[in-house]
């Protein structure tokens, strides 16, 4: 696609139920990045991929959290047992290895948990 | 390691004047440098990078910046404000054998009649 797609733009849940947040990355970039923004905060590094694996899973608060990309496209962000702290801004952004290209934004998932 | 400091979280400025919005950086290596904007509940949007070459780079929307190595910063400039600049602003760092970007707080600017 012309850029990078997240769905929903909106998410709702009830503390304690599970949540998945897509990313749909430009089409031939191979590196895919999640991050969670607070509010007011800058946005923090989550998990990054190359093509299917995981390269960069440092940024993952807990085992509550978990991403895949099966096929080096489509990326998911899966959270289990949401908490109130897990309200945010999930953003997402796409890439070629070449960092210097720079980093394409989707236009996030804000979540929250009630 | 890698780390971005903004000073200043908020900047208030008059409509045609001055914007100044700090950003310095640590990085061991030579890094790859980034400014975003982001507007109310939206993404993030590249307004300009320095990856090597010319240490003055202009952007988007009349934005420049300028990368000073001896002092380790990335200063976000544009010579006359406009009230569509009203918007939070991220400064980003990437080097290193590093893929991430880190980011800074982040500075909020106000831009008033």
């Amino acid at each position: 696609g012309a850029g990078v797609s997240q769905t929903p733009s909106n998410k709702v849940t009830e503390k304690g139920k599970y949540v998945e947040l897509r990313c749909d990355p430009i089409s031939g970039h191979t590196a895919l990045y999640w991050y969670r923004q607070s509010l007011g905060q800058g946005p923090e590094f989550l998990i990054y991929f190359q093509g299917t694996g995981a390269a960069d899973d440092s940024g993952l608060p807990n085992d509550r959290f978990f991403a895949v990309r099966p096929e080096g496209s489509v990326s998911t962000l899966k959270i289990q047992r949401t908490e109130r702290g897990d309200s945010a801004m999930y953003l997402c952004a796409s890439s070629q290895p070449d960092r210097a290209a720079g980093y394409t934004f989707g236009s996030g998932t804000r979540l929250t948990v009630v | 390691a890698q780390s971005v400091t903004q000073l200043g979280s908020h900047v208030s400025v008059s409509e045609g004047a001055l914007v100044l919005l700090r950003c310095n950086y640590s990085s061991s290596v030579p890094p790859y440098l980034f400014w975003y904007v982001q507007y109310p509940n939206q993404g993030l949007q590249l307004l300009l990078k320095y990856t090597t070459g010319a240490t003055l780079v202009k952007g988007i929307n009349g934005f420049e910046a300028e990368f000073k190595k001896s002092e380790t910063s990335f200063h976000l400039t544009k010579p006359s404000a406009h009230m569509s600049d009203a918007a939070e602003y991220f400064c980003a760092v990437v080097s290193g054998g590093y893929n991430k970007l880190i980011f800074g707080a982040g500075t909020r600017l106000a831009v008033h009649p």
